[in-house]
């Protein structure tokens, strides 16, 4: 069935380093969302990228988008503890379907 | 800011019970959507709600569940007969726009109501 795929599958990081995850869909978008979610908490949303836009900016957030490879990713400038968390890039539209996620682990 | 509450946060349940998840959804939405998230698992898609009807529900979204929207501002998932396997975090999420052929905005979600079944 379609859903997001991310990847790595985990990530772990030194605090102020960048982190950089992926993300592959298989069907055509009118736009892609990224959500994280701390652990068993709900789901926060990240940033939404059009499907005629290439890249977007939301503070330590940079995403972007390549619709001929049906790709995304997501990078955050500067980790922090805070940051750590997984981070899904699920397809759909109206109906969300969620992969695995990202585990983003930010070591101090 | 504008947000999705849920209540309760947490609800303890005996297999066979039937339980009722609470949602206010955020007031200017028009779409509202259940999903679950087992313990270690994906979270997935239960329905859609739309004009007080479903639009959509996986194979999870048995007769064993149903959703109401009784009142202008809250929005309930039903489970009539409880089983073990319904433990899980249950996720409401509302959006602003759904309509066929359009784009879709980003989903705002509650932050879950965690069902023990015993």
């Amino acid at each position: 069935s379609q859903q997001g795929e991310e990847d790595p599958q985990a990530l772990s990081i030194q605090e102020g380093e960048n982190a950089t995850m992926n993300c592959s869909y298989k069907t055509s978008i009118n736009n892609l969302q990224w959500y994280r979610q701390n652990s068993g908490r709900g789901l926060v949303h990240l940033i939404l990228i059009r499907s005629n836009e290439r890249e977007k900016h939301s503070g330590r957030l940079r995403v972007t988008l390549d619709t001929s490879k049906k790709s995304s990713s997501l990078l955050i400038t500067a980790s922090r503890a805070a940051d750590t968390a997984s981070y899904f890039c699920p397809e759909g539209a109206q109906k969300l379907v969620f992969g695995q996620g990202t585990r983003l682990t930010i070591n101090p | 800011e504008p947000e999705v509450t849920q209540t309760p946060s947490h609800q303890v349940t005996q297999m066979g019970q039937e339980v009722i998840l609470r949602c206010v959804p955020i007031s200017n939405h028009l779409y509202f959507y259940w999903y679950r998230q087992i313990l270690g698992q994906k979270v997935e898609f239960l329905v859609s709600f739309y004009n007080n009807e479903i639009s959509e529900k996986s194979e999870i979204f048995d007769d064993q569940f149903s959703v109401e929207r009784p009142d202008g501002s809250n929005f309930t998932l039903k489970i009539r007969s409880t089983k073990l396997e319904d433990s899980a975090m249950y996720f409401c999420a509302s959006t602003t726009s759904g309509l066929a052929g359009t784009s879709y905005n980003e989903q705002f979600f509650g932050p879950g109501t965690r069902l023990t079944v015993l």
